[in-house]
Order: C-alpha cells, then sequence, then structure tokens
C-alpha cells in the first residue's frame, strides 16, 4: 500500500519560500512507471496541477507555465521523498497543497494522494 | 491548455437511486496509443482526492461496483447506479493528455 505523508509549514510570510516535502512508502522516488506530482486547491482556482519530478534512466521536471519561474520539485533518493520549493510566494498562494503519484499502468490518474498541507501567505 | 467542464455543478439525490455527472473537454482525449486519458474523483468532506475511475472506465483497486464511467473523444459520463450516504462530496474529471493536468469543476453531490 503506498502512502504519501506530507510535512512543511502551514504559514509563510509574503515574498518567503513555501518548502513542502512529501514522503513515499510503499514504492520508490525511482519508480520507472510514476511520477510525483504537487497540485494545490483554493475556491478560487479549484484543483491545480503545478509540477512534477519523474525518473526515466535520468530525473525530468515539468511544471504549469503559471508557476514555472517560481517553483522547483525534487527527488530526494536517500530518504524516498521529494519536496516542493515555491518562491517569492504571495497572498494568492495560500491553497491547499497535495503531493500525489502519477501511475502509468492507471491511465496517468493520480492513484495516491498525501493528506494535504494547508498553506496561508500572510504577514 | 485542456478546459474541463463539468454538468451539472450540484446535485441532491435520494439513497437508492441513481446519479449521473457530465465531464467534457475542450479537445479529444483519445491518444495515438489508443488510450483515453479521463478519471474521476471523489473528494469528500475533509478530506484528499481520491481516484475512483481511470482510463474513462476502469474503476480503481476497492472501488464498488456501483460506480461506472463511460464515454469518448470528448464526452464522458461517471454514472453512480445506487447512491449511498458515503458517496457524498465533490466529483472531479481529470484530463491527463496534455500537460498542465487539467481538473473540471466539480460536481458537488448531496443526500435528500
Amino acid at each position: 500500500q503506498v502512502q504519501l505523508q506530507q510535512s512543511g509549514p502551514g504559514l509563510v510570510k509574503p515574498s518567503q519560500t513555501l518548502s513542502l516535502t512529501c514522503a513515499i512508502s510503499g514504492d520508490s522516488v525511482s519508480s520507472s512507471t510514476a511520477a510525483w506530482t504537487w497540485i494545490r486547491q483554493s475556491p478560487s482556482r479549484g484543483l491545480e496541477w503545478l509540477g512534477r519530478t519523474y525518473y526515466r534512466s535520468k530525473w525530468y521536471n515539468d511544471y504549469a507555465v503559471s508557476v514555472k519561474s517560481r517553483l522547483t520539485i525534487n527527488p530526494d533518493t536517500s530518504k524516498n521523498q521529494f519536496s516542493l520549493q515555491l518562491i517569492s510566494v504571495t497572498p494568492e498562494d495560500t491553497a491547499v497543497y497535495y503531493c500525489a503519484r502519477h501511475e502509468d499502468r492507471s491511465g496517468r490518474a493520480f492513484d495516491y494522494w498525501g493528506q494535504g498541507t494547508l498553506v496561508t501567505v500572510s504577514s | 491548455d485542456i478546459v474541463m467542464t463539468q454538468t451539472p455543478l450540484s446535485l441532491s439525490v435520494t439513497p437508492g437511486q441513481p446519479a449521473s455527472i457530465s465531464c467534457k473537454s475542450s479537445q479529444s482525449l483519445l491518444y495515438s496509443d489508443g488510450k483515453t486519458y479521463l478519471s474521476w474523483y471523489l473528494q469528500k468532506p475533509g478530506q484528499s482526492p481520491q481516484l475512483l475511475i481511470y482510463d474513462v472506465s476502469s474503476r480503481f483497486s476497492g472501488v464498488p461496483d456501483r460506480f461506472s464511467g463511460g464515454g469518448s473523444g470528448t464526452d464522458f459520463t461517471l454514472k453512480i447506479s445506487r447512491v449511498e450516504a458515503e458517496d457524498v462530496g465533490v466529483y472531479y474529471c481529470m484530463q491527463a493528455l496534455h500537460l498542465p493536468r487539467t481538473f473540471g469543476q466539480g460536481t458537488k453531490l448531496e443526500i435528500k
């Protein structure tokens, strides 16, 4: 059974960096059929795909255009986890952030999700 | 980006009665590998979304068979044959054909 456990602060000041981690159990961040993704949810934008990291003989990353200049997603093979770093945050980045696994064998669907982290951007 | 449009945005159903949700995509979700990358999720109150259906009609592990998905191209449907109290929440469709992945706006299911 795959489990994703999120950690990170729930309050970030404007202009600072939002950092979250997603620890994986039951699978490997280096899986050749999975991609490790960050999604956020807010009342104004609904469910919004932010980006992913995945390993197919080498590491790849993809990011949403809306956050591409500010977002970094990194794998950590030593701890079997992946992280999100979003720089220069504004109140518009306030949302519930989820990590999720996309599995090629399940139609690229997100079959496992983290518990979600409510991140508020406020001074 | 591919736009996903769901209807209705809300529905109220008597337990034991059927329910149906429509999802339309702004372009065909059929890929050259023959698969159609459309999935359905349920977000129960206070929880993370959970996968119900992938590849239009394949039920994910542990999903009751009262849930079924259908459709092709740009038009898709999620059906619940007999709604139960535990089915309350918001249902989302999602396309996984192109990046960025995009979701519908959600359909809220309530029990009468």
